[in-house]
């Protein structure tokens, strides 16, 4: 069964710091991979998709990058906000079908 | 990108009680889900809302207990059946359109006592 691992589960970080969250896939078979952020209350927004032929997507102070042959992907957040405290969800697709498994999620705090 | 909206934004339901959430979606699309989220876990597929044939359940979901419509190519409707307090969950509808990117829904908050 495929299990997704997200480290670390929690973050606390002042203003201004360079992030780097992980995704861990237990089946390192990928199509597509996904993150999200997750407010609280409210659903989910999508941040960066990296498809199947793709290896790295950027969007703005976000990187996300996808090693299929370890199953690992990482978020970078560069010069974090307090507007980037939430909870970040990483989902992949593991059989072509547009089913995404999702992480357990990190939640990160960003003090001002 | 894709508009989804989702009534009812929350309810509280006795057990025993049934419940459907409805999902409208501002353009066609062909791929639609339906996820539930406990609390303080993560994302679960529930099943993918198939327009004009049954829905398709994943493992531990079943038809009796979370039947799904999916009467047209903008709609569908989830309902969850004979309630217990371990259905408290956030319910998520979503879509994939556009170059595979996934939309998701506001989310159905549920809390059944």
């Amino acid at each position: 069964k495929q299990e997704v691992t997200q480290i670390p589960a929690a973050l606390s970080v002042p203003e201004g710091e360079n992030l780097v969250l992980n995704c861990s896939f237990t089946d390192s078979a990928i199509y597509n991979l996904q993150w999200f952020r997750q407010d609280p209350g409210k659903g989910l927004t999508s941040l960066l998709l990296i498809q199947s032929s793709q290896r790295e997507q950027t969007s703005g102070r976000l990187n996300a990058s996808l090693d299929k042959s370890s199953g690992r992907s990482t978020l970078y957040i560069a010069a974090s906000q307090p507007g980037d405290s939430a909870t970040y969800l990483c989902a992949g697709d593991t059989s072509g079908t547009y089913k995404y498994i999702f992480g357990t999620g990190t939640r990160l705090k960003v003090l001002a | 990108s894709a508009v989804i909206s989702q009534k009812p934004s929350r309810d509280i339901c006795q057990r025993g009680t049934s419940l459907t959430i409805q999902c409208q979606v501002d353009s066609q699309v062909t791929m639609m889900f339906w996820y539930r989220q406990q609390p303080g876990q993560s994302l679960t597929l529930i099943a993918t809302a198939n327009q004009g044939s049954e829905a398709t359940y994943e493992s531990g979901f079943v038809i009796d207990k979370f039947p799904i419509s999916r009467p047209n190519l903008t709609f569908s409707t989830l309902t969850v059946s004979n309630m217990s307090p371990e259905d408290s969950s956030i319910y998520l509808c979503s879509v994939v359109i556009l170059r595979e990117t996934q939309y998701f829904g506001p989310g159905t908050r549920l809390l059944v006592l």
